[in-house]
Protein backbone atom coordinates (compact mmCIF):
# COMPACT_ATOMS: atom_id res chain seq x y z
CA UNK A 1 0.00 0.00 0.00
CA UNK A 2 1.39 3.08 -1.06
CA UNK A 3 2.12 5.89 2.01
CA UNK A 4 1.19 9.52 2.59
CA UNK A 5 2.30 11.66 -0.72
CA UNK A 6 3.18 14.92 -0.58
CA UNK A 7 3.65 17.58 -3.45
CA UNK A 8 5.54 19.52 -4.15
CA UNK A 9 9.01 18.72 -2.09
CA UNK A 10 10.53 21.97 -2.34
CA UNK A 11 9.48 25.18 -2.79
CA UNK A 12 10.71 28.79 -2.71
CA UNK A 13 8.13 32.01 -2.56
CA UNK A 14 8.54 35.37 -1.84
CA UNK A 15 6.71 37.81 0.68
CA UNK A 16 3.39 38.33 0.01
CA UNK A 17 2.52 35.61 -2.19
CA UNK A 18 0.14 32.51 -1.46
CA UNK A 19 1.44 28.42 -1.67
CA UNK A 20 -0.56 25.51 -2.28
CA UNK A 21 0.42 22.22 -1.26
CA UNK A 22 -1.19 18.68 -1.60
CA UNK A 23 -1.53 15.62 -0.22
CA UNK A 24 -2.48 12.10 -0.90
CA UNK A 25 -3.27 10.21 2.03
CA UNK A 26 -2.90 5.95 2.20
CA UNK A 27 -5.21 4.65 0.50
CA UNK A 28 -8.64 4.22 2.82
CA UNK A 29 -7.25 6.81 5.27
CA UNK A 30 -10.53 9.79 5.24
CA UNK A 31 -8.40 12.13 8.74
CA UNK A 32 -6.22 14.22 6.88
CA UNK A 33 -4.11 16.43 9.56
CA UNK A 34 -1.82 19.15 8.76
CA UNK A 35 1.02 20.01 10.77
CA UNK A 36 4.18 22.86 11.00
CA UNK A 37 7.58 21.97 11.81
CA UNK A 38 10.08 24.42 12.77
CA UNK A 39 13.25 24.49 14.60
CA UNK A 40 12.15 27.19 17.40
CA UNK A 41 8.05 25.65 17.44
CA UNK A 42 8.61 21.95 16.76
CA UNK A 43 5.48 19.96 15.23
CA UNK A 44 2.30 22.31 15.38
CA UNK A 45 -1.07 21.17 14.33
CA UNK A 46 -2.66 23.16 11.74
CA UNK A 47 -5.92 21.25 11.23
CA UNK A 48 -7.80 18.52 10.17
CA UNK A 49 -10.35 17.20 8.14
CA UNK A 50 -12.06 14.39 8.03
CA UNK A 51 -15.32 13.51 4.80
CA UNK A 52 -14.30 16.65 3.52
CA UNK A 53 -14.60 18.64 6.76
CA UNK A 54 -12.67 20.62 8.97
CA UNK A 55 -13.24 19.07 12.76
CA UNK A 56 -10.40 20.17 14.01
CA UNK A 57 -7.96 23.67 13.90
CA UNK A 58 -4.27 24.69 15.93
CA UNK A 59 -3.80 28.02 16.83
CA UNK A 60 -2.70 29.75 13.63
CA UNK A 61 -4.02 32.74 11.54
CA UNK A 62 -6.44 32.99 9.02
CA UNK A 63 -4.17 32.61 6.12
CA UNK A 64 -3.65 29.44 6.61
CA UNK A 65 -6.41 27.20 5.07
CA UNK A 66 -7.42 23.99 4.36
CA UNK A 67 -9.66 21.89 1.83
CA UNK A 68 -10.31 17.82 1.76
CA UNK A 69 -11.61 16.62 -1.32
CA UNK A 70 -14.15 13.78 -1.80
CA UNK A 71 -11.37 11.17 -2.76
CA UNK A 72 -9.96 12.36 0.72
CA UNK A 73 -6.90 13.96 -0.97
CA UNK A 74 -6.13 17.42 1.18
CA UNK A 75 -4.43 20.81 0.11
CA UNK A 76 -3.77 23.62 2.55
CA UNK A 77 -3.10 27.14 1.32
CA UNK A 78 -1.20 29.72 3.32
CA UNK A 79 -1.40 33.57 1.68
CA UNK A 80 0.13 36.65 2.12
CA UNK A 81 3.35 34.78 2.90
CA UNK A 82 5.56 35.98 5.90
CA UNK A 83 9.15 35.02 6.52
CA UNK A 84 8.31 33.51 10.06
CA UNK A 85 5.91 30.89 7.71
CA UNK A 86 8.98 29.37 6.16
CA UNK A 87 8.84 25.72 7.55
CA UNK A 88 8.72 21.81 6.78
CA UNK A 89 4.88 21.11 6.32
CA UNK A 90 3.66 17.54 7.17
CA UNK A 91 0.63 16.29 6.16
CA UNK A 92 -0.59 12.89 7.85
CA UNK A 93 -3.33 10.32 7.50
CA UNK A 94 -5.03 7.96 9.59
CA UNK A 95 -8.12 5.88 9.14
CA UNK A 96 -10.57 7.56 11.30
CA UNK A 97 -8.56 10.11 13.43
CA UNK A 98 -10.23 8.64 16.94
CA UNK A 99 -9.61 5.63 18.82
CA UNK A 100 -6.95 3.02 17.75
CA UNK A 101 -7.79 4.19 14.53
CA UNK A 102 -6.19 7.41 15.29
CA UNK A 103 -2.84 6.53 14.54
CA UNK A 104 -1.47 8.97 12.08
CA UNK A 105 0.96 7.84 9.14
CA UNK A 106 3.34 11.32 8.11
CA UNK A 107 4.07 12.27 4.29
CA UNK A 108 7.93 13.46 3.36
CA UNK A 109 6.55 17.28 4.02
CA UNK A 110 6.87 20.22 2.13
CA UNK A 111 10.18 22.51 2.47
CA UNK A 112 8.66 25.71 1.74
CA UNK A 113 11.33 28.92 2.17
CA UNK A 114 9.98 32.25 2.02
CA UNK A 115 12.69 35.26 0.82
CA UNK B 1 -3.16 23.86 27.06
CA UNK B 2 -1.55 20.02 26.44
CA UNK B 3 2.14 20.05 26.43
CA UNK B 4 4.54 17.36 26.43
CA UNK B 5 7.87 17.50 28.26
CA UNK B 6 10.04 14.93 26.48
CA UNK B 7 13.88 14.09 28.04
CA UNK B 8 16.49 14.06 27.29
CA UNK B 9 17.04 16.33 24.74
CA UNK B 10 20.02 15.02 22.46
CA UNK B 11 22.16 11.53 23.89
CA UNK B 12 25.41 10.59 22.46
CA UNK B 13 25.76 6.76 23.21
CA UNK B 14 28.21 4.15 22.10
CA UNK B 15 27.13 2.04 19.69
CA UNK B 16 25.58 -1.41 21.40
CA UNK B 17 24.67 0.58 24.49
CA UNK B 18 20.74 0.72 25.53
CA UNK B 19 18.93 4.03 25.15
CA UNK B 20 15.80 5.60 26.94
CA UNK B 21 13.77 8.31 26.54
CA UNK B 22 11.14 9.77 28.05
CA UNK B 23 7.87 12.09 27.56
CA UNK B 24 5.55 13.24 30.68
CA UNK B 25 2.07 15.20 29.93
CA UNK B 26 0.13 17.90 31.93
CA UNK B 27 -2.83 15.91 31.10
CA UNK B 28 -4.36 12.31 29.99
CA UNK B 29 -3.52 11.03 26.85
CA UNK B 30 -5.71 8.09 25.27
CA UNK B 31 -3.16 7.00 22.56
CA UNK B 32 0.78 7.49 22.60
CA UNK B 33 2.84 7.29 19.39
CA UNK B 34 6.61 7.05 18.87
CA UNK B 35 7.95 8.04 16.19
CA UNK B 36 11.64 9.20 14.73
CA UNK B 37 12.60 11.46 12.06
CA UNK B 38 15.59 11.27 9.79
CA UNK B 39 16.85 14.91 8.13
CA UNK B 40 14.31 16.41 5.85
CA UNK B 41 11.63 13.57 6.04
CA UNK B 42 8.44 12.99 7.59
CA UNK B 43 8.27 10.71 10.90
CA UNK B 44 8.07 7.36 10.89
CA UNK B 45 5.78 5.80 12.74
CA UNK B 46 7.59 3.56 15.80
CA UNK B 47 5.28 2.24 18.05
CA UNK B 48 1.65 2.97 18.85
CA UNK B 49 0.73 2.52 22.27
CA UNK B 50 -3.34 2.37 22.96
CA UNK B 51 -4.02 1.18 26.62
CA UNK B 52 -3.03 2.51 29.97
CA UNK B 53 0.23 0.14 31.34
CA UNK B 54 0.57 -1.48 27.78
CA UNK B 55 4.10 -2.16 26.78
CA UNK B 56 5.25 -2.87 23.23
CA UNK B 57 8.03 -4.21 21.40
CA UNK B 58 9.13 -3.61 17.80
CA UNK B 59 12.47 -5.15 17.47
CA UNK B 60 15.13 -3.90 19.34
CA UNK B 61 12.32 -0.93 20.40
CA UNK B 62 10.44 -1.03 23.59
CA UNK B 63 7.66 1.54 24.24
CA UNK B 64 5.34 1.76 27.48
CA UNK B 65 2.24 3.15 28.03
CA UNK B 66 2.14 4.67 31.47
CA UNK B 67 -0.26 3.37 34.24
CA UNK B 68 -1.38 7.25 34.74
CA UNK B 69 -1.90 7.86 31.09
CA UNK B 70 0.43 10.90 31.73
CA UNK B 71 3.24 9.33 30.76
CA UNK B 72 5.53 7.10 28.06
CA UNK B 73 8.96 5.63 27.53
CA UNK B 74 10.63 4.24 24.96
CA UNK B 75 13.75 2.12 25.22
CA UNK B 76 16.28 1.11 22.12
CA UNK B 77 18.72 -1.69 23.13
CA UNK B 78 21.89 -2.38 21.54
CA UNK B 79 21.63 0.84 19.58
CA UNK B 80 23.29 0.87 16.30
CA UNK B 81 24.42 3.67 14.04
CA UNK B 82 21.51 3.54 11.93
CA UNK B 83 19.11 4.53 15.13
CA UNK B 84 20.97 8.24 14.57
CA UNK B 85 17.79 10.76 14.11
CA UNK B 86 15.27 12.51 16.16
CA UNK B 87 12.67 10.53 18.48
CA UNK B 88 9.61 12.27 18.59
CA UNK B 89 6.62 10.98 21.48
CA UNK B 90 3.35 12.51 20.54
CA UNK B 91 0.05 12.03 22.42
CA UNK B 92 -3.94 12.21 21.56
CA UNK B 93 -6.23 13.01 23.74
CA UNK B 94 -10.17 12.33 24.20
CA UNK B 95 -11.83 15.19 21.47
CA UNK B 96 -9.31 16.21 20.10
CA UNK B 97 -9.84 14.60 16.92
CA UNK B 98 -6.55 13.97 14.20
CA UNK B 99 -4.68 16.39 16.65
CA UNK B 100 -1.53 15.18 17.62
CA UNK B 101 0.49 16.87 20.48
CA UNK B 102 4.40 16.57 20.39
CA UNK B 103 7.46 16.22 22.86
CA UNK B 104 10.25 18.46 21.56
CA UNK B 105 12.09 15.75 20.14
CA UNK B 106 15.81 13.45 21.23
CA UNK B 107 18.36 13.75 19.30
CA UNK B 108 20.31 10.26 19.31
CA UNK B 109 23.99 10.04 17.82
CA UNK B 110 25.57 6.99 18.02
CA UNK B 111 29.33 6.51 17.88
CA UNK B 112 30.74 3.65 16.15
Amino acid sequence: KAGVTQTPRYLIKTRGQQVTLSCSPISGHRSVSWYQQTPGQGLQFLFEYFSETQRNKGNFPGRFSGRQFSNSRSEMNVSTLELGDSALYLCASSLMGSGSAETQYFGPGTRLLVL
Amino acid sequence: GQQLNQSPQSMFIQEGEDVSMNCTSSSIFNTWLWYKQDPGEGPVLLIALYKAGELTSNGRLTAQFGTTRKDSFLNISASIPSDVGIYFCAGHGSGNTGKLIFGQGTTLQVKP
